[in-house]
């Protein structure tokens, strides 16, 4: 079975700080790898897709990649009060033809003023 | 709005009854997918399509749900004999090839 794994948190960081979420997973023939920010009480909404090794860099975002440690993290530059939510880490591979993006439970992030 | 929609947004039903929810997705967006998510957890997989083709269900998906896509347009989930084990929130989400998954606001199921 396809795990992945997220400390679930809650991982609680000053205004201004760098945030760091970290994930791993089980399936060596993943391919892609995704963060979904998941405010309280809405749906998940996509924020950052990386399918290489190594760093992917969008606004304060940068989305990590090992694919030989299977691991994929996300740091949040400056991080802001309003960046406070569930970040999501989900992984799919097409190993067999099919497309089905494994989520984690969740890392809860918390930015204090 | 051209996100997606899901209907209705909030369910209660006594146990034993039957549920439908509907997804209208991006309608340029060829697969749709069916999650299924209790608090505290991710998204659970339940099933997707490829236009209207079913290409794949979840093992844990009990025979009291099903789900359609007629046309590969919108989609339906219906869940029959509701128990209160299936009280979550359920989220449809669609997206073209790339993968990267657009949902919806969700159907939230409370079943007393």
């Amino acid at each position: 079975q396809k795990e992945v794994e997220q400390n679930s948190g809650p991982l609680s960081v000053p205004e201004g700080a760098i945030a760091s979420l970290n994930c791993t997973y089980s399936d060596r023939g993943s391919q892609s790898f995704f963060w979904y920010r998941q405010y309280s009480g809405k749906s998940p909404e996509l924020i950052m897709f990386i399918y290489s090794n190594g760093d992917k860099e969008d606004g304060r975002f940068t989305a990590q990649l090992n694919k030989a440690s299977q691991y994929v993290s996300l740091l949040i530059r400056d991080s802001q009060p309003s960046d406070s939510a569930t970040y999501l880490c989900a992984v799919s591979s097409t190993s067999g033809g099919s497309y089905i993006p494994t989520f984690g439970r969740g890392t809860s992030l918390i930015v204090h003023p | 709005d051209t996100g997606v929609s899901q209907n209705p947004r909030h369910k209660i039903t006594k146990r034993g009854q039957n549920v439908t929810f509907r997804c209208d997705p991006i309608s340029e967006h060829n697969r749709l997918y069916w999650y299924r998510q209790t608090l505290g957890q991710g998204p659970e997989f339940l099933t997707y399509f490829q236009n209207e083709a079913q290409l794949e269900k979840s093992r844990l998906l009990s025979d009291r749900f099903s789900a359609e896509r007629p046309k590969g347009s919108f989609s339906t989930l219906e869940i029959q004999r509701t128990e209160q084990g299936d009280s979550a929130m359920y989220l449809c989400a669609s997206t073209v090839n790339t993968g990267e998954l657009f949902f919806g606001e969700g159907s939230r199921l409370t079943v007393l």
